[in-house]
């Protein structure tokens, strides 16, 4: 079964600075990726998803993340913060031979400071 | 830009007594889901309709929780009775019929019911 871990809890960082979030999956078939953005008291927005194709993915509010197939990672990176963009942020995945079943990491908070 | 429906958004109770979480999705979205997210975790699937017809409720503890989609379009989400470890946050979300690796894979979530019980 397919598995998301997200090792930091949290990440602080200084406004305008880049940042990462990691993300790494177990799973023995190929996946679907997605990475989603809580704000306080709110659902879960779509940033990105990788399908197929290019291993670069670009979201929205200048996200991008890559897949690694060899590394079983999806990192997800912005080159620089705002404020705003302080949230939950959570890596998903589902497996190619379930159309259905999403499976979360346990969320990373970014805390932008000013 | 449509959006998933939830009510209530805060239900406060004590233990023991019965609550209700209703859904509206987005129209035309074939497959619903209920997530349940515990405080400092990710969301846990609880309940996946494709339609009117239960896909997946392997993680739903059927001793005390109940779901429904009636007509294939709302939902309802019961617990009774209410223990005080599901407080938590209960999100639906829906998206196009959930077939193969496209775009319609995506859920669009709710903004979610904020359950505590006392």
């Amino acid at each position: 079964a397919q598995s998301v871990t997200q090792l930091d809890s949290q990440v602080p960082v200084f406004e305008e600075a880049p940042v990462e979030l990691r993300c790494n999956y177990s799973s023995s078939v190929s996946v679907y990726l997605f990475w989603y953005v809580q704000y306080p008291n709110q659902g879960l927005q779509l940033l990105l998803k990788y399908l197929s194709g290019s291993t670069l993915v670009k979201g929205i509010n200048g996200f991008e993340a890559e897949f690694n197939k060899s590394q079983t990672s999806f990192h997800l990176r912005k080159p620089s913060v705002h404020i705003s963009d302080t949230a939950e942020y959570f890596c998903a995945v589902r497996e190619s031979d379930s159309s259905y079943k999403l499976i979360f990491g346990s969320g990373t908070r970014l805390l932008v400071r000013p | 830009e449509a959006e998933v429906a939830q009510s209530p958004r805060y239900k406060i109770t004590e233990k023991s007594q019965a609550v209700a979480f209703w859904c509206d999705p987005i129209s035309g979205h074939a497959t619903l889901y209920w997530y349940r997210q515990i405080l400092g975790q990710g969301p846990e699937l609880l309940v996946q309709f494709q339609d009117e017809s239960v896909v997946d409720d392997s993680q739903l503890p059927k001793d005390r929780f109940s779901a429904e989609r009636l007509k294939g379009v709302d939902s309802t989400l019961k617990i009774q009775p209410a223990e005080l470890g599901d407080s938590a946050m209960y999100l639906c979300a829906s998206s196009l019929r959930a077939t193969g690796p496209t775009g319609a894979n995506v859920l669009t979530f709710g903004a979610g019911s904020r359950l505590t019980v006392l």
